[in-house]
């Protein structure tokens, strides 16, 4: 059974850091391209990040360029988002979720299953 | 950017009923396109990859129709489990998500 399983969220004061964690366990990580996709409280969702399954390729969305970062260690079967500079408006759940691709690309047949039960970010004085 | 606008952003219907909800693209997508299910205080959950696959698992009350730029989700007989928000995902930008449908109990 695939599972994903994210940590590291909590309370941070703005212009503060965080790293979040996804382990992931059931699939052949490196396989797979991995994403964060965020949840602001009563919003939307809204894609945050992608990485291919070599590490090699990384996309952000615009709110995100400069500030996070996206990575992963085959090794620990682990994915990372490093975000720095916070802001109120990156207060969300944040969801890692396994990509169909294992590179993620425009314009290809790409989806996200499952999700991990997500982490909770507050950024806050 | 690609805007995807879901309509309606929230409905009213009661058990037993056909339910349709429409996602449309601001510019053609082909079949790029997802279905999401989200439960309150979960994560969303894949029901409908390109456009019209039934994901495995999923009950064959969901069904995804579309191509271009209009896409619709459609569960043919709401079940008291259905109650809640779906998402259309767009994977040609390379990643977009539409604002939600929440469907509510009447």
């Amino acid at each position: 059974e695939v599972q994903l399983l994210e940590s590291g969220g909590g309370l941070v004061q703005p212009g503060g850091s965080l790293r979040l964690s996804c382990a992931a366990s059931g699939f052949t990580f490196s396989s797979h391209a991995m994403t964060w996709v965020r949840q602001a409280p009563g919003k939307g969702l809204e894609w945050v990040s992608s990485i291919g399954g070599s590490g090699d390729s990384t996309y952000y969305a615009d709110s995100v360029k400069g500030r996070f970062t996206i990575s992963r260690d085959s090794s620990k079967n682990t994915l990372y988002m490093q975000m720095n500079s916070l802001r109120a408006e990156d207060t969300a759940v944040y969801y890692c979720a396994k990509d169909f691709r294992r590179e993620p690309a425009a314009h290809q047949f790409n989806w996200f299953d499952p999700w991990g039960q997500g982490t909770l970010v507050t950024v806050s004085s | 950017d690609i805007q995807m606008t879901q309509s309606p952003s929230s409905l009213s219907a009661s058990v037993g009923d056909r339910v349709t909800i429409t996602c449309r693209a601001s510019q053609g997508i082909s079949s790029y396109l997802n279905w999401y299910q989200q439960k309150p205080g979960k994560a969303p959950k894949l029901l409908i990859y390109g456009a019209s696959s039934l994901q495995s698992g999923v009950p064959s009350r969901f069904s995804g129709s579309g191509s271009g730029t209009d896409f619709t989700l459609t569960i043919s007989s709401l079940q008291p489990e259905d109650f809640a928000t779906y998402y259309c995902q767009e994977s040609y930008s390379p990643v977009g998500f539409g604002g939600g449908t929440k469907v509510e109990i009447k």
